[in-house]
C-alpha cells in the first residue's frame, strides 16, 4: 500500500523568506502525487499535482513542487512567502480504487 | 464549473443524539464522493466512499454510516453520537477518470 511522510509538522518562517515543505512517498509503480493547503476553518484546496511528464510542477499561489523518483520525494517550495501562506499543507498519493492517502500534514507559520 | 455544499456548517449535539450531515455537488455527473474525518491536530482520516447511487464502501468500522440517496448527494448519519465522534467532517468529489479530489467547505461537530 502507499504512504506519505511529511517530514516536517511545523515550518516557522518569516515574511519573504523561501520555505521548503518536504513530502515523501512509499514507492509504486505509478505515482500521482499532490499538495493541498488548508486554511483554518476551511475545506483543502488544490495546489498542485504531479500526474506525469515535468519533474518541477507550478501551482498556485506561487508554490511549486519537484519529483524526485529516485528520492521518492515531492517537496513543495515558495521562494517568497506572505503572510496570508499561514495555513495547513498536506501531500498526498494517489491510491488504487480511487483513493488519495494524505501525509499528516505541515504547519505553515509566517511571521512578520 | 462544479461546486460543492455541505451544511451544516457547525453542529453541536448531545452524546446519544443522531446525526444526518448532508453533501451536495453541482455541475458534474456520477462523481466519485467521500467523507473524511479531521480530529483536532491530526491528518484525513477517510470514512467512507462511493463511486455511484447505493454503493458505499466503509474504510474503518465505527458508529457512522453513509448513503448515496441521488448522484450527487451524500449523507453520513450516526444513530447516538459518542464524544470520540468529534471532529472536522469533510466531503469531497473527484472524476472517475481523474486522480484529484476537490473538497467542501466542511461540517464542524461538536458532541458533548
Amino acid at each position: 500500500a502507499q504512504s506519505v511522510t511529511q517530514l516536517d509538522s511545523q515550518v516557522p518562517v518569516f515574511e519573504e523568506a523561501p520555505v521548503e515543505l518536504r513530502c515523501n512517498y512509499s514507492s509504486s509503480v505509478s505515482v500521482y502525487l499532490f499538495w493541498y493547503v488548508q486554511y483554518p476553518n476551511q475545506g483543502l484546496q488544490l495546489l498542485l499535482k504531479y500526474l506525469s511528464g515535468s519533474t518541477l510542477v507550478k501551482g498556485i499561489n506561487g508554490f511549486e513542487a519537484e519529483f524526485n523518483k529516485s528520492q521518492t520525494s515531492f517537496h513543495l517550495r515558495k521562494p517568497s512567502v506572505h503572510i496570508s501562506d499561514t495555513a495547513e499543507y498536506f501531500c498526498a498519493v494517489y491510491n488504487q480504487g480511487g483513493k488519495l492517502i494524505f501525509g499528516q500534514g505541515t504547519e505553515l507559520s509566517v511571521k512578520p | 464549473s462544479q461546486t460543492i455544499h455541505q451544511w451544516p456548517a457547525t453542529l453541536v449535539q448531545p452524546v446519544g443524539s443522531p446525526l444526518s450531515l448532508e453533501c451536495t455537488v453541482e455541475g458534474t455527473s456520477n462523481p466519485n464522493l467521500y467523507w473524511y474525518r479531521q480530529a483536532a491536530g491530526r491528518g484525513l482520516q477517510l470514512l467512507f466512499y462511493s463511486v455511484g447511487i447505493g454503493q458505499i464502501s466503509s474504510e474503518v468500522p465505527q458508529n457512522l454510516s453513509a448513503s448515496r440517496p441521488q448522484d450527487r448527494q451524500f449523507i453520513l448519519s450516526s444513530k447516538k453520537l459518542l464524544l470520540s465522534d468529534s471532529g472536522f467532517y469533510l466531503c469531497a468529489w473527484s472524476r472517475g477518470e481523474h486522480y484529484e479530489q476537490y473538497f467542501g467547505p466542511g461540517t464542524r461537530l461538536t458532541v458533548t
